[in-house]
């Protein structure tokens, strides 16, 4: 079955400091797609980057980072000079075709607290 | 902002009662998707349209049921609610090919008493 671990629920970071967020995942399929989303108290879901199962390159997106590991089944993100606005709950994310084409399943989340 | 719009976004109703819940995806988007996050669930996939058709199941209960017009905005109806239901409820829009990103909407909250 596809799932996602996240096994960090909660997080402290020091400002300007870097973070990883770790993320697991187990799927059988080739093709995948490996999202991160940040939501903040105000509750809302931010898009924050993206991993294809078949880029050879981590993706990058400004400060966040995407430390992708194929063959561990890893996706941890990197947050680098963490600001206070980045205190949050972070989810990592899996589009999953093989389950049901477009179906994304979410982790449990991290929350991240920066601390001045 | 994200571009997609959810209403309300707030709705307080009581048991047994029936609610709509409505989205406008992102211009121009043609998959639009459903998700639940209660405290003890999670964030949990509800069910996707994609151009008008049912296009991915989740976990979504019999009670509840979804459809997407022909100008793409959608709607999850929830029905007979009990306390359980109580979530807040996303709405999201992709392009729809695998590649995308879904864009959220910033939710409509729903408390059943």
């Amino acid at each position: 079955a596809q799932k996602i671990t996240q096994t960090q629920p909660g997080m402290f970071v020091q400002e300007k400091e870097a973070v990883t967020l770790d993320c697991t995942y187990d799927t059988s399929d080739q093709s995948y797609g490996l999202f991160w989303y940040k939501q903040p108290s105000s509750g809302e879901m931010i898009f924050l980057i993206y991993q294809g199962s078949y880029d050879e390159q981590n993706a990058t997106e400004g400060r966040y980072s995407l430390n992708f590991q194929k063959a561990r089944k890893s996706a941890n993100l990197v947050i680098s000079a963490s600001q206070l606005g980045d205190s949050a709950m972070y989810f990592c994310a899996m589009r999953a075709p093989k389950t049901s084409y477009d179906k994304v399943i979410f982790g449990p989340g991290t929350s991240l607290s920066v601390i001045p | 902002d994200s571009g997609v719009t959810q209403t309300p976004k707030h709705l307080i109703t009581a048991t047994g009662q029936r609610v709509t819940l409505r989205c406008s995806p992102r211009s121009g988007d043609l998959s639009v998707y459903w998700y639940q996050q209660s405290l003890d669930q999670g964030l949990q996939f509800l069910i996707q349209y994609y151009n008008g058709e049912e296009r991915a199941k989740g976990n979504i209960l019999e009670r509840f049921s979804a459809q997407q017009f022909p100008d793409l905005h959608s709607e999850l109806n929830l029905s007979s609610l009990e306390l359980g239901d109580s979530a807040l409820y996303f709405c999201a829009s992709s392009e729809g090919g695998e590649d995308n990103e879904q864009f959220f909407g910033p939710g409509t909250r729903l408390t059943v008493l």
